[in-house]
């Protein structure tokens, strides 16, 4: 398996503009979340999906986020519009939703808003 | 009050030093207690997990649980420059969804 695959690796945009992160779950697992990490804040939840369901974006900063998981094997956060304090990495991770809910995460998406 | 504490370091020891890393949480509801590396521009990589309290160990690694203080270690014997990281405790209830609480992260400097 390829893993948790994420796009795009970077993304440079201005303020304003629209930014859409896209996400790939490992095959078979049926939770997939999305993380923001940064140096002040650490690693945030934004939202999760289980059987592509939003169960909880309670972490979601405000309307300019949103995030969708149409099928059970992609998913995208978009930001619309962009503001400077939206740079961070944003990580996808996906699991079985078992358990500890091991998390299997991707490379990230590090977004920079000028 | 964060949910769970970790401090950020960073951390930096000796090659072949014991290095002890360490968390410390308000929720006694927290049941698994996992250990996450990051290597730098990577995303989190799960290390080691346990349930509830007791030790485990896996190679140069130990976790530790003691729900009684809601501190939770984890140990490197002979640490080498490769285990250069942050380090993310992460936990979780066993009700409640599938939410994971992360800690801040240490990072980890070994010198060689």
């Amino acid at each position: 398996d390829a893993g948790v695959i994420q796009s795009p690796r970077h993304e440079v945009t201005e303020m304003g503009q629209e930014v859409t992160l896209r996400c790939k779950p490992i095959s078979g697992h049926n939770s997939l979340f999305w993380y923001r990490q940064t140096m002040m804040r650490g690693l945030e939840l934004l939202i999760y999906f289980n059987n592509n369901v939003p169960i909880d974006d309670s972490g979601m900063p405000e309307d300019r986020f949103s995030a969708k998981m149409p099928n059970a094997s992609f998913s995208t956060l978009k930001i619309q519009p962009s503001e400077p304090r939206d740079s961070a990495v944003y990580f996808c991770a996906s699991s079985s939703g078992s358990g500890a809910n091991v998390l299997t995460f991707g490379a990230g998406s590090r977004l920079t808003v000028l | 009050q964060k949910e769970v504490e970790q401090d950020p370091g960073p951390l930096s020891v000796p090659e072949g030093a014991i290095v002890s890393l360490n968390c410390t949480y308000s929720n006694s509801a927290f049941q698994y207690f996992m250990w996450y590396r990051q290597y730098s521009r990577k995303g989190p990589e799960l290390l080691m997990y346990t349930y509830s309290s007791g030790n485990k160990e896996d190679g140069r690694f130990t976790a530790q649980v003691d729900k009684s203080s809601k501190y939770i270690s984890l140990f490197i014997r002979d640490s080498q420059p490769s285990d250069s990281a942050t380090y993310l405790c992460a936990m979780k209830t066993s009700h409640g969804g599938n939410k994971l609480v992360f800690g801040a992260g240490t990072i980890l400097r070994v010198k060689s």
